[in-house]
């Protein structure tokens, strides 16, 4: 199956600062990866989705400027909360696109606690 | 709009016990898709039905997919303590590949 990498794997920093999780697919490429975000004890929310070498696509609600995401390569994709609030504390987690409609994989998650 | 929900959102059952968990979507979809998550940890897969009528199984965990009543379900026989976990559903939207997950059911199962 699909091996899939997050960094860092939780992650507590300030109000305001900006915080970058990258996502790598490491046995295969990936030209489409899904970024989900979790509030505890809740389902996961798309929040959106990457394409390598082109502008993200991002669902309903959800800031294109606080959550700026890049997909510069086959491998990576990264996600950066920008000045980062209590409320944007979550689990957010990776799910790149295989092409397969059979399985899908995900990145074991970084928790994010914004103080 | 795909909307996806479980029934029930919490379950805690008795070891030794059987129980089903339900997952109803609004709209058309050509795939679905269940998972299991850990507290603390990302989601493993479970199934994947494809087809109206695909039944599958694994240990004491059983997977149907009813296309024409837009339901799953999600059955486990003789629930052991391994088996607590949160369980989701998630739903293909038809024509992309994007996946909508139901709200999740909490599952306890009591020594």
């Amino acid at each position: 199956g699909a091996v899939v990498s997050q960094h860092p794997s939780w992650v507590i920093c300030k109000s305001g600062t900006s915080v970058k999780i990258e996502c790598r697919s490491l046995d295969f490429q990936a030209t489409t990866m899904f970024w989900y975000r979790q509030f505890p004890k809740q389902s996961l929310m798309l929040m959106a989705t990457s394409n390598e070498g082109s502008k993200a696509t991002y669902e309903q609600g959800v800031e294109k400027d606080k959550f700026l995401i890049n997909h510069a390569s086959l491998t990576l994709s990264t996600l950066t909360v920008t000045s980062a609030h209590p409320e944007d504390s979550s689990f957010y987690i990776c799910s790149p696109l295989t092409g397969s409609t059979d399985t899908q994989y995900f990145g074991p998650g970084t928790r994010l606690t914004v103080l | 709009e795909l909307k996806v929900e479980q029934n029930p959102l919490f379950l805690s059952m008795q070891e030794g016990k059987n129980y089903t968990i339900y997952c109803n979507y609004s709209t058309t979809s050509d795939r679905l898709y269940w998972y299991r998550q850990d507290p603390g940890k990302s989601l493993e897969s479970l199934f994947v039905l494809l087809s109206n009528g695909a039944v599958k199984q694994e240990g004491r965990l059983m997977a149907s997919l009813d296309t024409k009543a837009r339901l799953s379900t999600l059955h486990i026989t003789a629930a052991v303590h391994d088996l607590s976990a949160t369980y989701f559903c998630a739903v293909g939207t038809s024509g992309t590949y994007k996946y909508i997950f139901g709200t999740g059911t909490r599952l306890k199962v009591l020594a």
